[in-house]
């Protein structure tokens, strides 16, 4: 079946910089797009949504892009922090009752 | 603090045996969730439920079972664990309003079948 899928498993980032994780998807009828963010030992925790219908959302210091036309999906995360260092996940749906299909996640390690 | 609560948070369980993982939500959200997460596969739905009263399968059911009695409690049931199903299991619910529908997740019930 179509799922969403990661490109880089490790991103290092320097404290202080900008991160950005990019996710492609191929089920064309995708149409809500969810990321997530883990930390060691705990559950997902929601970062931002954004709908098919829309290219960018913006929320506090991340923004998620949306790109159909390649079905692409990217986080940005501005002035990057010790903090955000997790697995991050994107993961999309075509039910609106929201049986999400997750990536294998993106390793973020944040470096002073 | 409002959320998902789910127990055990951990537990050794001899194959053969049955297990419940209890999960009880209290914000009122009419779907709820199962995932596990092993790695590199990412997280995957074993059964939902939409509203209580009903539920439904997900990618990887086979060998797990799920009741909705009622709106907060949605429990999961090995009725036999085998060693393949040694994973982390994440309880999630939502309440999905027009386009969005934030899932929240509990924080894991971590299971291993010797």
């Amino acid at each position: 079946g179509e799922s969403v899928g990661l490109h880089l498993p490790t991103l290092s980032v320097q404290e202080g910089d900008n991160s950005i994780i990019n996710c492609a998807y191929s089920n064309s009828a995708s149409d809500y797009f969810i990321w997530y963010k883990q930390e060691s030992g705990k559950g997902p925790q929601f970062i931002i949504d954004i709908r098919s219908n829309m290219d960018k959302r913006q929320g506090q210091r991340v923004t998620v892009l949306l790109n159909k036309t390649v079905k692409h999906l990217s986080l940005q995360i501005a002035a990057t922090q010790p903090g955000d260092s997790a697995v991050y996940f994107c993961a999309d749906t075509t039910d609106s009752w929201g049986k999400l299909q997750f990536g294998a996640g993106t390793q973020v390690v944040v470096t002073p | 603090i409002a959320g998902i609560t789910q127990a055990p948070t951990s537990q050794i369980l001899a194959a053969g045996r049955r297990m419940t993982l209890r999960c009880t939500q209290d914000m009122r959200h009419n779907a709820m969730y199962w995932y596990r997460q092993d790695l590199g596969l990412g997280l995957r739905l074993i059964h939902y439920s939409n509203t209580a009263g009903t539920t439904g399968k997900g990618e990887v059911p086979d060998g797990y079972s799920v009741s909705r009695a009622n709106t907060d409690d949605f429990p999961l049931t090995l009725a036999s664990a085998v060693p393949s199903q040694t994973s982390v299991y994440f309880c999630a619910s939502s309440d999905p309003k027009g386009w969005e529908n934030t899932i929240y997740f509990g924080e894991g019930s971590w299971l291993t079948v010797v």
